[in-house]
Parts: C-alpha cells; sequence; structure tokens
C-alpha cells in the first residue's frame, strides 16, 4: 500500500488564483483529514469526513476554503480566491472506521505558496 | 476547547543521556493521547498512543491525569531519534480530528 497519495507536492501560485489540493486517502479507510502547518499556529484540523460527509468543517478559516468528497477514494481542498497568508503545508491524512485510538496515516503534504 | 503544550521547540541532547519531551493538555473529559513523529523527509507517523501504553523504538509516555501530561522519555537516546515530535489529543472516541501541539525538534549531537 503506497500510504496517503497527495497531490501536487508543492504549488507555487500567485494570490487571487484558485488553488485545488487532490487527496487519495488509504483504501478501505472510512475518515478522512485535512490539516494546514504553519510555523505560528503548528498542525490544525481544517475538516474531516467519514464516509464521504463532512462531520466538523469547524477548523475551515474563511469561506474561501471548500472540501469535497465525492468518492471513498478521492477528496479535494480548493482555496479560491488565494492570499498570501495561506501559504502552509497541507496534510491529508486518513483512518480506519473507528474503534477507540485507531491511528490516522498520513500523507507527505503539499508545500502551498501563494505570491 | 482543548489545547496541547509542548514547551520546548528545541531540544538537543547528547547521545546516550536520557530524553524527556514534554507534553501538557487540557481538556475537561477523558482524553485519548498520542505521540506522532516526522523524521527527515519522511511523513508523519504514530510513534505511540497512551491506551496501548507500550514501548516504540524505546520510547515510553505515561499518562498523568493529575498533571494533565503526557511526557515522551527515553532512557538512552540515539542518533536516529532526531526528528520532529509532536504530541497529540483526540477528545472523541471515535475518530475525531486530532489537536496537535506545537512539536519538539528533538536532536541528539554525538
Amino acid at each position: 500500500d503506497a500510504g496517503v497519495i497527495q497531490s501536487p507536492r508543492h504549488e507555487v501560485t500567485e494570490m487571487g488564483q484558485e488553488v485545488t489540493l487532490r487527496c487519495k486517502p488509504i483504501s478501505g479507510h472510512d475518515y478522512l483529514f485535512w490539516y494546514r502547518q504553519t510555523m505560528m499556529r503548528g498542525l490544525e484540523l481544517l475538516i474531516y469526513f467519514n464516509n464521504n460527509v463532512p462531520i466538523d468543517d469547524s477548523g475551515m478559516p474563511e469561506d474561501r476554503f471548500s472540501a469535497k468528497m465525492p468518492n471513498a477514494s478521492f477528496s479535494t481542498l480548493k482555496i479560491q480566491p488565494s492570499e498570501p497568508r495561506d501559504s502552509a503545508v497541507y496534510f491529508c491524512a486518513s483512518s480506519p472506521r473507528h474503534g477507540g485510538n485507531q491511528p490516522q496515516h498520513f500523507g507527505d503534504g503539499t508545500r502551498l505558496s501563494i505570491l | 476547547a482543548q489545547r496541547v503544550t509542548q514547551p520546548e521547540k528545541l531540544l538537543s541532547v547528547f547521545k546516550g543521556a536520557p530524553v524527556e519531551l514534554k507534553c501538557n493538555y487540557s481538556y475537561s473529559g477523558s482524553p485519548e493521547l498520542f505521540w506522532y513523529v516526522q523524521y527527515s523527509r519522511q511523513r508523519l507517523q504514530l510513534l505511540l498512543r497512551h491506551i496501548s501504553r507500550e514501548s516504540i523504538k524505546g520510547f515510553t509516555a505515561d499518562l498523568n491525569k493529575g498533571e494533565t501530561s503526557f511526557h515522551l522519555k527515553k532512557p538512552f537516546a540515539q542518533e536516529e531519534d532526531s526528528a520532529m515530535y509532536y504530541c497529540a489529543l483526540r477528545t472523541g472516541g471515535g475518530a475525531d480530528g486530532l489537536t496537535f501541539g506545537k512539536g519538539t525538534h528533538l536532536i541528539i549531537q554525538p
């Protein structure tokens, strides 16, 4: 198993542009999480899904951010329009159906730079 | 709201010396605590979890509810232990998202 796969690994774009980050969870995992990592705030949960349904999006910073999970093997995180303060590393993680203390498996992250 | 505090951004110790990475949390319920590690150029991965009471790569961590702490310890540090270490808390009994500390960069000097 290749683990959680994220693309692209790096993204550099100008402010105002739409940015789409992609994630493929581990097959069979029911939960998918999006995190953002910055120097100032560390790792923060943005949103998570269970069986493709968003459960908690309270961490999504603004309406400019949206996330979807159209099927069990794919999720996107979109920023439109992007701003320089959105520059961060965005991680996707997945975990099996809950059974208490199931670990989350992380992807390599997408390093996003908004100029 | 829950919070995880790792007071040390950077910790440098010599090879063979004991290591303790501090983690304190604030949460009114029964937390689930984890330590995640990120080695250079690798992805974040689970190191250990409190419910398992296990020792992984010589590391242990004990949940102290009285002190609301979950410090990570190893009696003899090895150079390959150099990495970023994150303490994390989950509040729900299921698969709720994790609340992370800001991490401690552990450097083991030869």
